[in-house]
């Protein structure tokens, strides 16, 4: 069966400080990846996507960035890291097909201080 | 592009009761109708889906309904029970883009 992992589960860090988050997916090859930000009480905003290896699609312009070095790795970065950049973290992935359901992490609760 | 609305945000209800929340999509050429539920402190987990060839399908407890002409979709929870509480999404596909777009959230209260 697939699993996904996201770690870690939860991040404190100061303004100005970088950030990586890391999820890997396993159980399946050539998935599609993504990377979801919940605000408190809010919806999920799509941040990126990926159809394969260095494949990535932004799609809100951001203080964060994504790579996929592997076929199952996907990692979210950012450099100097900003208050409003608190927020829930989500990955998630799917069969590289339309119309497919997709299977979430159990998130990384980041406050920016 | 597609567009979801979800309603009501949130909804309260008495043990044994049934809820139902609804979800309106703007794209015709749309044909996949997922549901997911979150509880606190966790992602979202897949709880149904639907594709527009049906009407309805059940799993227990739960049940999706979908009506293409109108572009709405719902979901239906018979004899609710506490651990129903948690926060529910709808989504609808981005035509031609491998993603979902998601509503606004559903945030269930069951009273015992």
């Amino acid at each position: 069966s697939q699993t996904i992992h996201q770690w870690p589960a939860t991040l404190v860090q100061p303004v100005g400080s970088p950030l990586s988050l890391e999820c890997t997916v396993e159980g399946t090859s050539n998935p599609n990846l993504y990377w979801y930000r919940q605000a408190a009480g809010r919806g999920l905003q799509l941040l990126f996507y990926s159809v394969g290896i260095g494949q990535i699609s932004s799609e809100v312009p951001q203080n964060l960035s994504a790579s996929r070095p592997q076929d199952r790795q996907f990692i979210l970065s950012s450099k100097k890291l900003l208050l409003s950049d608190s927020g829930f973290y989500l990955c998630a992935w799917s069969v590289s097909s339309y119309n497919s359901p997709l299977h979430f992490g159990n998130g990384t609760r980041l406050t920016v201080t | 592009g597609e567009n979801v609305e979800q309603h009501p945000s949130t909804l309260s209800v008495q043990e044994g009761d049934s809820a139902v929340i609804k979800c309106t999509y703007s794209d015709s050429a749309s044909n996949y109708f997922p549901w997911y539920k979150q509880e606190l402190g966790k992602g979202p987990q897949l709880i149904i889906d639907i594709r527009s060839n049906v009407g309805e399908k059940k799993d227990q407890r739960i049940a999706v309904t979908l009506n293409k002409t109108a572009k709405h979709f719902s979901l239906h929870i018979t004899e609710t029970q506490p651990e129903d509480s948690a926060v529910y999404f709808c989504a609808a596909p981005k035509t031609g883009f491998q993603k979902l777009v998601f509503g606004t959230g559903t945030r269930l209260l069951v009273s015992p």
